[in-house]
């Protein structure tokens, strides 16, 4: 079955301090790996990963893929209050032709001032 | 603003009523998906239309059906309601199978 596995569920920083979000996955047929950042109501896109290794980065985000151990990464440094969300991973699977999106739980970071 | 719009915002109705959430997605965008997301299941991919047709299919029931409009506008229809049925339910948008733009939700209370 397929599986996307967000750890953790929850976190709580101050603001400066450095997160990193973990994302696993089981999946048939891979395709992408999204991450989204969910505030109070709908996702916003960060980030569409598809090759292991390669770093994507924006300002103070960046993640990383590594399709061989099946996870990946969400980096945020320099964190600030208005990182607050709930991160979203997301995995794009080929199925007979479609395509399915499969998301994980979220982890819900809370940045203290 | 993502640029994916979706009326009603909010909708109250009764167990085994039909309803229709529409969707217009970003200028020239051809993908639109359905998602819904309640409390305790969090975000659930529904189906799929590129440019017409319907592309994937994920976690949708019986009960639900949707479609995408020549001028790509989409519509999701919930019929036979339950009260598990209330949730957000949102629509994304993208030009192909990669990044998705969601709209700001529609969300279904069923009494």
């Amino acid at each position: 079955e397929d599986k996307v596995v967000q750890s953790p569920l929850s976190l709580v920083v101050h603001e400066g301090d450095t997160v990193t979000l973990n994302c696993s996955y089981e999946v048939t047929n891979f395709r992408s790996l999204l991450w989204y950042k969910q505030e109070k109501k709908a996702p916003t896109f960060l980030f569409m990963l598809t090759s292991s290794g390669i770093e994507k980065k924006s300002g103070r985000l960046s993640s990383i893929l590594d399709k061989k151990e099946l996870f990946s990464i969400l980096n945020i440094t320099a964190t600030q209050t208005g990182d607050s969300a709930i991160y979203l991973c997301a995995v794009e699977r080929k199925a007979s032709g479609t395509y399915k999106y499969i998301f994980g739980t979220g982890t819900r970071l809370k940045v203290l001032a | 603003d993502s640029g994916v719009t979706q009326t009603p915002k909010h909708l109250i109705t009764a167990t085994g009523q039909r309803v229709t959430l529409r969707c217009s997605p970003r200028s020239g965008d051809l993908s639109v998906y359905w998602y819904q997301q309640s409390l305790d299941q969090g975000l659930q991919f529904l189906i799929q239309y590129y440019n017409g047709e319907e592309r994937a299919k994920g976690n949708i029931l019986e009960r639900f059906s949707a479609q995408q409009f020549p001028d790509l506008h989409s519509e999701l229809n919930l019929s036979s309601l339950e009260l598990g049925d209330s949730a957000l339910y949102f629509c994304a948008s993208s030009k192909g199978p990669s990044a998705q733009y969601f709209g700001p939700g529609t969300r279904l209370l069923v009494l």
